[in-house]
């Protein structure tokens, strides 16, 4: 079983750019999460979905971040413009409605603005 | 609210000796308790948890975690690491009515050969 996939792995950008990252969940998982991970830190929650729709984007900067999860499956996270303190590494994670004890962890896409 | 402290940011110890990585929680309500493993580029993995009974979980890989309410700690051991356990560590906690998990910083495990 494939699990869940991220792409790009790296991507790097002048500031005031829009850069796109894009996961793949599980097949099957209803919920999908995109977490924050800025360097020496641990991941912080932006946007938790439950099929397509976002159910808690407290965390999420809507001034220019946005997210989207059309059809519930596939989910781009979006950033427009970008700035310097944007560069971290986000993580998309999915797991089965209703079970937050297994979620599973995309590799991540690493940003660095320049 | 929840949070949880990761009292040490990096832990180096020789290959063979064991080791204890601390965790502390905060939390007004009961709670969930996670050990997360990152290795270099890579996602996180979970080496156990902590939903209910036994207070003494065993995970993946010889690592064990103890749940100790009175001190709100979950701290992570494992008897004999290897050089393979070179890796992040982070703990994590989740509170019985939620789905987020809410992370620590993190701590660095170097097992010196």
């Amino acid at each position: 079983e494939a699990g869940v996939v991220q792409s790009p792995r790296y991507k790097i950008i002048e500031k005031k750019q829009p850069v796109a990252f894009w996961c793949n969940p599980i097949s099957g998982h209803n919920t999908l999460y995109w977490y924050r991970q800025n360097l020496g830190q641990g991941p912080e929650l932006l946007i938790r979905y439950e099929n397509e729709e976002a159910v808690d984007d407290s965390q999420l900067p809507k001034d220019r971040f946005s997210a989207e999860r059309l059809k519930g499956v596939d989910s781009t996270l979006k950033i427009q413009p970008a700035e310097l303190g944007d560069s971290a590494v986000y993580l998309c994670a999915s797991s089965l409605e209703g079970d937050r004890f297994g979620y599973t962890f995309g590799s991540g896409t690493r940003l660095t603005v320049v | 609210a929840q949070s949880v402290t990761q009292l040490d940011s990096q832990v180096p110890v020789f290959e063979e000796a064991p080791v204890e990585l601390r965790c502390n929680y905060s939390s007004s309500v009961s709670v969930y308790l996670f050990w997360y493993v990152q290795y270099p580029n890579q996602g996180l993995q979970l080496l156990l948890k902590y939903l209910s009974g036994s207070t003494l979980v065993k995970g993946i890989n010889g690592f064990e975690a103890e749940f100790n309410k009175s001190q709100t700690s979950f701290h992570l051991r494992k008897p004999s690491v290897h050089i393979s356990d070179t890796a992040e560590y982070f703990c994590a906690v989740s509170s019985t009515g939620a789905n987020n998990l809410f992370f620590g910083t993190g701590t660095r495990l170097t097992v010196i050969p």
